[in-house]
């Protein structure tokens, strides 16, 4: 069974750092590309970034670039996000999602809550 | 950046009813590759989102046969046949043809 599981969420003050993780199981983690996609409370999706399955393609959202870093441990099956210079507007429920062939995002974790505020 | 705009914003459905939602985006979605990346999502209520169909017409895999997508190039379709209760929730479409990959912003569905 696939299993994608957030954690490192937390309340943080505006312009501090904080790195999410997302643990995978039941696959080969190292054979798919990831992502993380937000969702602010209330609202709908945004897609955050992607990196491919062995780390040579990485992708951001122009509203996190140059303060959000994706990257993976294939070795740990861990993907992370570390994310710096928050913002309020970063305030959000944070999922990882694994990409299969078809550039379709197919399983979702349950999401992990980062809240941006002083 | 390609805009997905779904309509209708709310759909009140009856149990047994049918549901059409649409997707059109400012762009073509046909990639260079000749594939269309268009995909439908479902979240139901305190759910992460769950794949239904992908590529625009396929559906995933445990999805029923209910749930059926068409269109092509700009403008596509999600329908859903025999509304149940378990289908109600905001339903997605995502691009992920253009880089940045984008969502439109859903539609809601409930009963009547």
């Amino acid at each position: 069974e696939v299993q994608l599981v957030e954690s490192g969420g937390g309340l943080v003050q505006p312009g501090r750092s904080l790195k999410l993780s997302c643990v995978a199981s039941g696959f080969t983690f190292s054979n798919y590309g990831m992502n993380w996609i937000r969702q602010a409370p209330g609202k709908g999706l945004e897609w955050v970034a992607y990196i491919s399955s062995g780390s040579s393609y990485i992708y951001y959202a122009e509203t996190v670039k140059g303060r959000f870093t994706i990257s993976r441990d294939n070795a740990k099956n861990t993907l992370y996000l570390q994310m710096t210079s928050l913002r309020s507007e970063d305030t959000a429920l944070y999922y990882c999602a694994r990409e299969r062939t078809g550039r379709v995002f197919d399983y979702w974790g349950q999401g992990v809550m980062v809240t941006v505020s002083s | 950046d390609v805009v997905l705009t779904q309509t209708p914003v709310s759909l009140l459905i009856s149990l047994g009813g049918q549901a059409s939602i649409s997707c059109r985006s400012s762009q073509s979605l046909v990639h260079s590759n000749g594939n269309t990346y268009l995909h439908w999502y479902l979240q139901k209520p305190g759910q992460s989102p769950q794949l239904l169909i992908y590529q625009v017409s396929n559906r995933f895999s445990g999805i029923p046969d209910r749930f059926s997508g068409s269109g092509s190039g700009t403008d596509f379709t999600l329908k859903i046949s025999r509304v149940e209760p378990e289908d109600l929730g905001v339903y997605y479409c995502l691009q992920r043809t253009h880089n940045p990959y984008t969502f439109g912003a859903g539609t809601k569905l409930e009963l009547k």
